[in-house]
């Protein structure tokens, strides 16, 4: 069946550093992907989205690219900050249903 | 424009108690979720209403779980009696298209958090 795999957390990283969070997916036709972000003490909301190979998705300085051939959905920022600490979440649309990847706690140190 | 509304924020009971969430969703969405989120795992959906009709409870426990959505507007969920397994973060969310198949894009409220003692 469908599915999305996350690397695990936390990850932890320095002001400023480069940001790359896994997302691998197992799908069957084309389904749309997403990254969804929930910071502390409030509710998930959308980051980026991309619907068909080779999108990019971007939003506030994150960006991820839809790579069919790898069937991957990596998320990147070229210079994290504080404010970017939360909990980042992978998923795909498939059959009018959102299937969801386990989390990526993300701790940015000043 | 108004955001998701859940209450309450926090509920603590003892098992076999019962206990009702409450969901607001932003006006003139048509779809509405109620997802269950336990910790360290990704969102689990629970049901999905198309306006007052339901579309997918495949994985509601609907021995001890109900929802409804009257008047195809707000929506309550209800566990009764609660199990040690139902501490979990509730959050309702809601889309304007079917599925949110145009954008993909679920609204969601800040979730009410449930533990069971």
């Amino acid at each position: 069946g469908n599915s999305v795999t996350q690397m695990e957390g936390p990850v932890t990283l320095s002001e400023e550093a480069f940001l790359t969070i896994n997302c691998t997916y197992t799908a069957t036709g084309y389904p749309s992907l997403f990254w969804y972000v929930q910071y502390p003490g409030e509710g998930l909301q959308l980051l980026l989205k991309a619907t068909k190979a080779d999108d990019k998705g971007s939003n506030k300085g994150f960006e991820a690219t839809y790579r069919k051939e790898t069937t991957s959905f990596h998320l990147e920022k070229g210079s994290v900050q504080v404010s970017d600490s939360a909990v980042y979440f992978c998923a795909l649309r498939s059959n009018y249903q959102l299937i969801w990847g386990a989390g990526t706690k993300l701790i940015i140190k000043p | 424009e108004a955001g998701v509304a859940q209450s309450p924020r926090y509920k603590i009971i003892e098992k076999r108690q019962s206990v009702a969430f409450w969901c607001n969703p932003i006006s003139g969405h048509a779809t509405l979720y109620w997802y269950q989120q336990i910790l360290g795992q990704g969102p689990k959906l629970l049901i999905q209403f198309q306006n007052n009709g339901v579309v997918d409870d495949s994985q509601l426990p609907k021995d001890r779980f109900s929802a409804e959505r009257l008047k195809g507007v707000d929506s309550t969920l209800k566990i009764q009696p609660a199990k040690l397994e139902d501490s979990a973060v509730y959050l309702c969310a809601s889309s304007l298209d079917w599925g949110g198949t145009n954008t993909g894009e679920l609204f969601f409220g800040e979730g009410s958090r449930l533990t069971v003692l």
